[in-house]
């Protein structure tokens, strides 16, 4: 059964960084690309990220470029966000995706993110 | 990429059918047939509902049903019933260089 299991979410203040993880499960890994999707308060889903299956091509959406990385460790089936100045705006859950609209597409149970002073 | 255009809400009773659609552009909807459904329940993560504009995954009900003319997609929910009222989101792939593009949502209520 695959499974992705996102952490780190919090409070931070504006300007601050968090570092999320997504452990995966159930499936090889480093097969797939893998993404993170965010989802503000009472909004819509953004897609906001991807890295490549070896890391080396990743993808930001413009509203991060510049401010989040993506980055993924093989080794040990994990997918990270590093989120620096971090902004009120940011303030969402985060989902790690597997297959983001493939027939296998596998969602984490999210971790909240709280940008306040 | 601006996300795809999705009608805010719409409703039925038990039994009816309903249809949401899906605006994108010739960049992404229009180009690939790559278009997802997802349904959100709250507090929940989406589900996968449609893949590839009419494709169902493994264990979703034949009650939902997707298509795709030109730049819009359409998810039709046949039979309605109390459980699939949630937020339904469209997703496109939309070109190497901007990889998914989601829709706007439209929230399905049961009457």
């Amino acid at each position: 059964e695959v499974q992705l299991v996102e952490s780190g979410g919090g409070l931070v203040q504006p300007g601050g960084s968090l570092r999320l993880s997504c452990s995966a499960s159930g499936f090889t890994f480093n097969n797939f690309a893998m993404h993170w999707v965010r989802q503000a308060p009472g909004k819509g889903l953004e897609y906001l990220s991807a890295v490549s299956i070896t890391g080396g091509s990743t993808y930001y959406a413009d509203s991060v470029k510049g401010r989040f990385t993506i980055s993924r460790d093989n080794s040990k089936n994990t997918l990270y966000l590093q989120m620096r100045s971090l902004r009120p705006a940011d303030a969402a859950v985060y989902y790690c995706v597997k297959d983001v609209g493939g027939s296998d597409s596998h969602w984490g149970q999210g971790t909240l993110v709280t940008v306040s002073s | 990429q601006s996300a795809l255009t999705q009608t805010a809400s719409v409703s039925g009773s038990p039994g009816q059918s309903l249809t949401i659609s899906c605006t994108g552009t010739s960049s992404d909807v229009g180009s690939y047939d790559l278009v997802s459904w997802y349904q959100q329940h709250p507090g929940k993560a989406p589900k996968l509902m449609i893949y590839e504009v009419s494709k169902r995954p493994s264990g979703v009900s034949n009650r939902f049903s997707g298509s795709k003319s030109g730049n819009t997609a359409s998810l039709t929910i046949y039979g309605l019933q109390a459980e699939d009222e949630a937020d339904y989101y469209c997703c496109s792939y939309a070109g190497s260089s901007t990889p998914y593009v989601f829709g706007t949502g439209t929230k399905v209520t049961v009457l």
